[in-house]
């Protein structure tokens, strides 16, 4: 089956513990996302990747890493959480150009 | 930097009433053209998308949008809208085959 997979699914943790969130994609897609959802925000993209090695900003980087090493796989890691980091975060996948699937979405939240 | 505006940012309407939701982008050039929606408590699911042709496509669900390019606009509209599409709809727009860029998003209420 088709699909973009997220781990953990939910998440709390202190401020201070790196974490990581990963997303998997089985559709040997070039383009992967990662975007955060706050309410009354909207959707907002932290990071994109056209491609292996290559990643580029969204609109709000600040506080995230990603890499691409290989295809079907775009970790998202916050080294150092804080609380403005509790949100619904959701990665997505598709072929440059065309529609993104989304993955189910990981909530976290840091105390 | 390229921009997506919705004009509404929640609507309220009763059952079977009709459903236009705006969206417009930024410049010309290049574009495929998206609207998603967003249930609660579920991830983005696609509507209906434009590459190019006829500039009024169809989705699921009864959804249709029509791409106007002297407006730069995709607005999605629905002639009878039931209380099972309560929900968040997002239009999203891809330049020049490079990245997305998401509007902020419209709320809507369906009241039964």
């Amino acid at each position: 089956e088709a699909q973009v997979t997220q781990n953990p699914r939910y998440l709390i943790t202190v401020t201070g513990k790196k974490l990581t969130v990963t997303c998997s994609q089985n559709m040997n897609h070039e383009y992967m996302s990662w975007y955060r959802q706050d309410p009354g925000l909207g959707l907002r993209q932290i990071y994109y990747s056209m491609n292996v090695e290559v990643t580029d900003k969204g609109d709000v980087p600040e506080g995230y890493k990603v890499s691409r090493k290989e295809k079907r796989n775009f970790p998202l890691i916050l080294e150092s959480p804080s609380p403005n980091q509790t949100s619904l975060y959701f990665c997505a996948s598709s072929f440059a150009g065309y529609e993104q699937y989304f993955g189910p979405g990981t909530r976290l939240t840091v105390t | 930097a390229q921009s997506v505006s919705q004009h509404n940012h929640h609507v309220i309407l009763s059952e079977a009433a009709s459903l236009e939701l705006g969206c417009n982008y930024s410049y010309g050039g290049t574009v495929n053209l998206f609207w998603y929606v967003q249930y609660p408590g579920q991830h983005l699911q696609l509507l209906l998308k434009y590459f190019s042709g006829d500039p009024l496509v169809k989705g699921i669900k009864g959804f249709e949008a029509e791409f106007i390019k002297s407006k730069f606009s995709f607005n999605l509209r629905k002639p009878s809208v039931q209380w099972s599409d309560t929900a968040e709809y997002f239009c999203a727009v891809n330049f020049y085959g490079q990245n997305f860029v998401f509007g902020p998003g419209t709320r809507l209420s369906v009241l039964p």
